[in-house]
């Protein structure tokens, strides 16, 4: 596997459903980052974690929760979504400790249905 | 706070026409720029960006970028246009100061034959 891999690609789950997403980077990278791609609507950043260490949560309600073991590693764990929380879920990645300038590396995404 | 719009969200082209997509910022500081492509059923992938230096950034595919800090501008250049770069185009701004990407809403290239 090379890049940033994403799984599942395709997720659809009912309200009181417990799901979560995964990401891993093979690119050696130190920073690892959630988008929620809507449609119509511009990304917008969920969370960015540095070294393992979540550095930035832009108000992400808490039915969204993270997780990052290890550099390589990331997920979002789902519990009791919203059907306006179905969207392209994309993780990136990038070299430096998320510094501003950093080239982010994208995954394919995981596109989230909420029934 | 920062925003970024993106002025067209479909240009139809020819293949082998010019095309450009247009992006403005609105920053109160200092800025980095970049601009993302889509393709169907992908992430992103880096075309170019802008750190500082040389104010016309060429990028991957053949496209180029102006920074033009006066009209606080970034659009995105292709001399020829080929079906290939039929996809969604994403123009993103961070503060130099900042980590996060603020992205415009996109364009999408639709290149016809």
């Amino acid at each position: 596997e090379t890049g940033v891999t994403q799984t599942p690609r395709h997720l659809v789950m009912g309200m009181t459903n417990k799901k979560s997403l995964k990401c891993e980077q093979h690119l050696g990278h130190n920073a690892m980052y959630w988008y929620k791609q809507s449609a119509k609507k511009p990304l917008e950043l969920m969370f960015v974690y540095s070294l393992e260490e979540r550095v930035e949560n832009n108000s992400v309600p808490s039915r969204f929760s993270p997780e990052c073991p290890n550099s390589s590693h990331l997920f979002l764990h789902l519990h009791t979504l919203q059907p306006e929380d179905s969207a392209l879920y994309l993780c990136a990645s990038s070299q430096g400790g998320a510094q501003a300038g950093d080239t982010q590396y994208f995954g394919p995404g995981t596109r989230l249905t909420v029934l | 706070a920062q925003s970024v719009t993106q002025l067209d969200s479909q240009v139809p082209v020819f293949e082998e026409a010019p095309v450009e997509l247009r992006c403005n910022y609105s920053s109160s500081v200092s800025v980095y720029l970049f601009w993302y492509v889509q393709y169907p059923n992908q992430g992103l992938q880096l075309l170019l960006k802008y750190l500082s230096g040389s104010t016309l950034v060429k990028g991957i595919n053949g496209f180029e970028a102006e920074f033009n800090k006066s009209q606080t501008s970034f659009h995105l250049r292709k001399p020829s246009v080929h079906i290939s770069d039929t996809a969604e185009y994403f123009c993103a701004v961070s503060d130099t100061g900042r980590r996060a990407l603020t992205f415009g809403s996109g364009t999408r290239l639709q290149v016809q034959p």
